[in-house]
């Protein structure tokens, strides 16, 4: 299987401008995950699809953040009007329901956020 | 509350040492699982191993073991002759019944394995 691939690998915006991430998962997991991991912290949940949809938002999930998975295949994650509390990596990740590896999440190698 | 805790925030061994890395994790759940991950300087996060609530067998693969005691809530992750390829960032994570997907990470410990 190919791997959760992310891009971009780096992103570096200044304050204020809008961002946009995409996630391809695991093909055939049909559940997709967004986590953030700020320095010298494990990740946190931000968000999750089933399919198509959006099952679960954290409450780290502010306004600005909004995630999409529309057509049940790949994400996209888009900050707005960012800030500089927003650099950190972001992480995607996928699982299945079925089989021995059901429910384990597969991470992708992240897109590291920097915003000046 | 569901928590996981490693205390360890940095552990330094040289080469061929033996190293335990701890996880404690809290939760009223009688379904849970647990899991380990590593992280490179790379960056992605790399799955190790799974258990569930139910299962309290230790495992071992190659020179990785685990071990798992419900009776004090740890999930202890023990890397035999560590070798510098071993070096990352090792987090345990937890996921309950309750929590549906969402999996809830410790701050992780640091290996640095030295030649």
């Amino acid at each position: 299987d190919t791997g959760v691939s992310q891009d971009p690998r780096h992103k570096i915006t200044k304050r204020g401008q809008n961002v946009t991430f995409r996630c391809d998962p695991i093909s055939e997991h049909n559940r997709l995950y967004w986590y953030r991991q700020t320095l010298g912290q494990g990740p946190e949940f931000l968000t999750y699809f089933q399919n198509e949809a959006q099952l679960e938002k954290s409450r780290l999930l502010s306004d600005r953040f909004s995630a999409e998975r529309p057509k049940g295949s790949f994400s996209t994650l888009e900050i707005q009007r960012t800030e500089q509390g927003d650099s950190a990596m972001y992480l995607c990740a996928s699982s299945k329901p079925s089989g021995l590896a059901r429910n384990t999440q597969y991470f992708g190698p992240g897109t590291r956020l920097t915003v000046l | 509350a569901q928590k996981v805790t490693q205390a360890q925030t940095e552990i330094s061994v040289v080469e061929k040492e033996d190293v335990t890395l701890d996880c404690v994790y809290e939760t009223r759940d009688t379904t849970y699982y647990l899991f380990w991950y590593k992280q490179p300087p790379s960056g992605e996060l790399v799955f190790l191993i799974r258990r569930n609530s139910f299962d309290e067998q230790n495992e071992i693969s190659g020179r990785y073991s685990w071990n798992f005691q419900k009776s004090t809530s740890s999930f202890n992750f023990t890397i035999t002759a560590s070798q510098v390829v071993d070096s990352a960032v090792y987090f345990c994570a937890l996921r309950t019944e309750r929590n549906t997907d969402k999996l809830i990470f410790g701050t992780g410990t640091r290996l640095q394995v030295f030649p």
